[in-house]
């Protein structure tokens, strides 16, 4: 699976869209771009995956760059309880098990 | 609530001590998965079960021991720990092993002290 890269924390008012990006310059024709969330002492939550097309669910939006290098996850009005771990992560989705997190994005929404 | 539950939610337990973790899935999943989150560190894929059958074990120290006696139910089977594997242990399944739509549901986890 291809590596990602994540700023490792982020700020974001309440009300105001959150923008999380991660840069996956390795990756190949097959692999999709997955985002989970982890709230504080809670298993991760998944929340949207996209191979090339941008994509749209009730929790975000998945932004894929042409070159498929880099996307943006964007929860459009973010609230207090969006305060979580954000990863991203690509993979093969025949390569198996594991879905490999990384370290993430840790997101404080704010009042 | 993702469909996934596990018990107990925490668990203190002393180095001598032997217990189990367990994990049921409500969903029909055919796979099943435990991994371990240490502080500060990233999720580690631990086992994996297809249909009850173990995939993967990925050179996890026999001190744990994993079972799954059908596709709904997972135990993670601890004895002699140390206290370096105080961790949360997560339970996952999803759909199938691999395939077009690879999503998989978290329980919330048992926080383990090993004291």
């Amino acid at each position: 699976d291809a590596k990602t890269t994540q700023p490792p924390s982020m700020d974001c008012a309440e009300g105001r869209a959150a923008n999380l990006p991660c840069n996956h310059s390795t990756i190949s024709g097959n692999e999709y771009v997955y985002w989970y969330r982890q709230i504080h002492s809670q298993g991760p939550q998944y929340i949207i995956h996209g191979l090339k097309n941008n994509e749209t669910n009730e929790m975000a939006s998945l932004i894929i760059t042409e070159d498929r290098k880099s996307s943006t996850l964007i929860l459009p009005h973010a609230t207090l309880r969006d305060t979580a771990v954000y990863y991203c992560i690509v993979r093969v989705d025949d390569s198996g098990y594991a879905l490999n997190f990384g370290k993430g994005t840790s997101l404080l929404v704010t009042p | 609530e993702t469909g996934v539950t596990q018990t107990p939610r925490h668990l203190v337990m002393g180095m001598t001590n032997k217990k189990s973790l367990k994990c049921e899935q409500h969903l029909g999943h055919n796979a099943m998965y435990w991994y371990k989150q240490s502080a500060k560190k990233p999720l580690e894929l631990m086992f994996v079960y297809s249909l009850e059958e173990r995939v993967e074990n990925n050179s996890v120290p026999s001190r744990f021991s994993p079972e799954c006696p059908n596709s709904s139910h997972l135990f993670l089977h601890l004895h002699t720990l140390q206290p370096e594997d105080s961790a949360l242990y997560l339970c996952a399944s999803s759909p199938r092993l691999a395939g077009d739509y690879n999503e998989q549901f978290f329980g919330p986890g048992t926080r383990l002290t090993v004291l």
